[in-house]
């Protein structure tokens, strides 16, 4: 089982829906989790990032984390055309030396049409 | 403008060539990362590095070779191409303590 699993979509909502995106992880170790956002051809660009369980709002971004389920979403209102991409989490131990290196999920793919 | 930047973004060879692909960040992190995306497997650590001199192994390493002379730059050599090394290579750094990766746009490499 890989330490990190997320589903891969492709994921089409029309524009102005809710988008719910999900990663779910094995190691209870891990502390920081991230989302990372990657337009085509493009490299990832960070998006969120908590450390804590709980909710964290940026914008029309939501990002949560529960450890005890070890689960995390990323929810996306009032969702654009321009919010087509792909998603991809990312989680740590800690936040130095060679325990904070990151592991990504595979990545969603998603598309939000007009 | 500060930044990360690779090059070459594209780059076609042939199998047993020696290619580089170079990495350079203008903000002086400490950190700095290979990485290769490839579908069904994501983004998978190849080797990094937490200071000039000092790298160490990711999850791929096999096939690649890194050096880190100065702090902004961090190439990666593939020493004899294979055509399983065909992917797409990003590069990353990151400051010390409580500071995230940042991305560059990415090396397109093609081997055949």
């Amino acid at each position: 089982q890989k330490e990190v699993e997320q589903d891969p979509g492709p994921l089409s909502v029309p524009e102005g829906a809710i988008v719910s995106l999900n990663c779910t992880y094995s190691n209870s170790a891990f502390q920081y989790f991230m989302w990372y956002r990657q337009y085509s051809r493009k490299g990832p660009e960070l998006l969120m990032y908590t450390y804590s369980s709980g909710n964290k709002e940026d914008g029309r971004f939501t990002a949560q984390v529960d450890k005890s389920s070890k689960y995390i979403s990323l929810f996306i209102r009032d969702s654009q055309p321009s919010d087509s991409a792909t998603y991809l989490c990312a989680m740590s131990v800690v936040h130095g030396g060679s325990q904070g290196n990151l592991i990504f999920g595979k990545g969603t793919k998603l598309s939000v049409k007009p | 403008d500060a930044g990360i930047t690779q090059s070459p973004r594209y780059k076609i060879t042939e199998t047993g060539r020696q290619v580089t692909l170079m990495c350079h960040q203008t903000w002086s992190h400490s950190y700095m990362f290979w990485y290769r995306q490839d579908l069904g497997h994501g983004l998978r650590l190849i080797y990094y590095s937490a200071a000039a001199d000092i790298t160490d192994k990711g999850e791929v390493p096999d096939g690649y070779v890194v050096s880190r002379s100065k702090t902004e730059n961090f190439p990666l050599t593939l020493e004899s191409a294979t055509r399983s090394q065909t992917s797409v290579y990003f590069c990353a750094s990151r400051g010390n303590g409580n500071q995230p990766q940042h991305f560059g746009d990415g090396t397109r490499l093609s081997i055949l």
